[in-house]
């Protein structure tokens, strides 16, 4: 999952596995969600955002899972393809202006 | 044609020099953004732009400054670059109403030398 410091973590799968990828965000007034996946020289991308009011989302390939008790926000994804491997970003919107990102997980897909 | 376009792709400068970076949309979006990423660190947000007359400083605007030419255009400068300004910077746009969704171009590197 995420977590400070210099070092971005790293989750390894084989092709065809489901991926896990873990966020615990820091402001319990967040109701809003989203992740983002960013390749290798491109800027970051929407893949599924989720609101305080439901605890689960699904998109195609991908589900967000959210637990405001423990704030802690999951992204799975099922089957997982070599074309997945980026970094995941997940971000929270408070209320405010602007979203406040996380450090960012690294996803590596082995064929 | 990408809908975020940043330019340059890529710079090399010296400590010392003014650098700016340009943006450009054709979402038609009101609200855009400058961020910074640098290993580890996730993105920070430096400026953001609500319509053409709003400026706003984000988490780290020290050492920056913006220009919103115009709906579409938002332009971040340096005006006397460090070293520790070495990063990719993003800009990005969204929506009136759906602010928190963010598009964002493909970046731009920076390298002060």
């Amino acid at each position: 999952g995420e977590s400070v410091g210099l070092h971005l973590p790293t989750l390894s799968v084989q092709e065809g596995d489901n991926s896990i990828i873990n966020c615990a965000y820091s402001n319990s007034a967040s109701d809003y969600f989203i992740w983002y996946k960013q390749e290798s020289g491109k800027g970051p991308q929407f893949i599924i955002d989720i609101r305080s009011n439901m605890d689960k989302r699904q998109g195609q390939r991908v589900t967000v899972l959210l637990n405001k008790t423990v704030k802690h926000l999951s992204l799975q994804i099922a089957a997982t393809q070599p074309g997945d491997s980026a970094v995941y970003f997940c971000a929270e919107n408070a209320g405010y202006s602007t979203l406040t990102f996380g450090k960012g997980t690294m996803l590596l897909v082995s064929p | 044609d990408a809908d975020v376009t940043q330019t340059p792709r890529n710079r090399i400068t010296k400590t010392g020099k003014r650098i700016m970076l340009e943006c450009s949309q054709t979402k038609g979006h009101d609200r855009m953004y400058w961020y910074r990423q640098d290993p580890g660190l996730g993105l920070r947000l430096i400026y953001y732009s609500f319509d053409v007359k709003d400026i706003n400083k984000g988490e780290i605007s020290d050492g920056y400054s913006v220009s919103r030419q115009a709906q579409a255009k938002f332009s971040l400068s340096l005006e006397s670059a460090i070293p520790n300004q070495t990063a990719l910077y993003f800009c990005a746009t969204s929506d009136v109403g759906a602010n928190e969704k963010l598009f964002f171009g493909s970046g731009t590197q920076l390298s002060v030398l």
